[in-house]
């Protein structure tokens, strides 16, 4: 079992505000890094998978970074909207078939 | 949206009685896994498949067993059900199993009494 944390576990940020939240996984054995969108009665849904370090993703105004030397990304909404609002999950894949997973960030959104 | 289902979506049971929960794609994936979701956790593995008759444990794979007999089924068997086992269960998929994104089904909501 390995230890991914993610921080904030929740914030409110006002309509237009940009946020960025962070996830922390082991810095050894690294494999890839995903981050899940998820949306209250939906299920998880794919943002991004990295997998070198420095990577960059960009979809639309959400981007991710990458750094495996030292174990963490980052997530950044640019001009949050209230759509935008959901838990944003990170998930560590340290060998060919596991992912574990954080708790999330909850984001809301206020209009 | 990948083709996944789940069924059943919602379940109550008793306790000490056996489950079946099953997970269907139209994707012809080769990988399948299921993971039991909870507060205060991230979605945590139970057990995954990499092919027919292919299944490996998880990180809870305790009390759970699973089956694939074809391609697009993988059953996730509680066989005396306790009240731990109160979750909601996720279904994913993925074409591979390195860096491939796993696609998530709707999730079963499961109370066992």
């Amino acid at each position: 079992i390995l230890n991914v944390e993610q921080s904030p576990q929740s914030l409110h940020v006002q309509e237009g505000d940009s946020t960025n939240f962070t996830c922390s996984f082991p810095s050894s054995n690294f494999y890839a890094l995903h981050w899940y969108r998820w949306e209250t009665a939906k299920s998880p849904e794919a943002l991004f998978v990295m997998t070198l370090n420095g990577d960059e993703k960009k979809k639309g105004r959400i981007s991710a970074t990458l750094n495996t030397k030292e174990g963490y990304s980052y997530l950044y909404i640019k001009g949050s909207q209230p759509e935008d609002s959901a838990t944003y999950l990170c998930a560590f894949r340290a060998g060919a078939n596991n992912l574990f997973f954080g708790t999330g960030t909850r984001l809301t959104v206020i209009p | 949206d990948a083709g996944i289902t789940q069924s059943p979506r919602h379940k109550v049971t008793e306790t000490g009685t056996p489950v079946t929960l099953r997970c269907h794609q139209t994707e012809n994936h080769r990988y399948m896994y299921w993971y039991r979701q909870d507060p205060g956790h991230g979605l945590r593995l139970i057990h995954y498949s990499y092919g027919v008759k292919d299944t490996d444990k998880g990180e809870v794979s305790d009390g759970y067993s699973v089956s694939r007999s074809k391609t697009e089924d993988f059953l996730l068997t509680l066989e005396s059900a306790t009240s731990s086992q109160t979750s909601v269960y996720f279904c994913a998929i993925s074409f591979s199993g390195s860096v491939e994104t796993q696609y998530f089904g709707p999730g079963t909501r499961l109370l066992v009494l």
